[in-house]
């Protein structure tokens, strides 16, 4: 069964450094989605990207985010200059036709010291 | 504004019980769609279920029900003779049709934890 797959499972880094993370959406899907959930807390829309730019963004999403869709398989979630509360798990979904269905990857836990 | 209410923070229940984990929704849009979504302990979103605001009828999979109300802007999940595997935090999710990037409101969560 296709899956949406994320990559890398764990990252710490240094506050201040930048960070990309990865995903590979299923592949005839056609909207992407990143969220995080910081630990213990609830599940949080960031950004949503269709036709190759972003249709929606939460005020999370601020200018030290971005996203990428670098080619017909990648797509990635940049944070330029990390703060201690970026640490949280990130999750990468996406959807096709039956676009209200989001599948979700299994995370990448982001912890920045 | 899009809203997720998911009252019961924790439940607890021994294995074989019947438990009906909450949901209540607030939306303006009169088409959106509603989720539960199980995330195990290891961490990644389950999809378990979607319903569509013009489609009231419940639905049963298995151990798994749920019951949409639109009147009461619920959507319970109830687990039929519960399993230990069922232990896991459940979250309730809205998604609106209006919205073009069809971004999805997630509750708060509810942990179920199944003893045996």
């Amino acid at each position: 069964e296709p899956e949406v797959t994320q990559t890398p499972s764990h990252q710490v880094t240094q506050m201040g450094q930048e960070v990309i993370l990865r995903c590979v959406p299923i592949s005839n899907h056609l909207y992407f989605y990143w969220y995080r959930q910081i630990l213990g807390q609830k599940v949080e829309f960031l950004v949503s990207f269709y036709n190759n730019e972003i249709s929606e963004k939460s005020e999370i999403f601020d200018d030290q985010f971005s996203v990428e869709r670098p080619d017909g398989s990648n797509f990635t979630l940049k944070i330029r200059s990390t703060k201690l509360e970026d640490s949280a798990m990130y999750f990468c979904a996406s959807s096709g036709g039956d676009k209200e269905t989001q599948y979700f990857g299994p995370g990448t836990r982001l912890l920045v010291l | 504004a899009q809203k997720v209410t998911q009252a019961q923070t924790e439940i607890s229940v021994v294995e074989k019980e019947d438990v009906t984990l909450d949901c209540v929704y607030e939306t303006r849009d009169t088409t959106y769609y509603l989720f539960w979504y199980k995330q195990p302990p290891s961490g990644e979103l389950v999809f378990l279920i979607r319903r569509n605001s013009f489609d009231e009828q419940n639905e049963i999979s298995g151990r798994y029900s749920w019951n949409f109300q639109k009147s009461t802007s619920s959507f319970n999940f109830t687990i039929t003779a519960s399993q230990v595997v069922d232990s896991a935090v459940y979250f309730c999710a809205l998604s609106e049709a209006d919205t073009g990037g069809f971004k999805t409101i997630f509750g708060a969560g509810t942990r179920l934890f199944v003893k045996a």
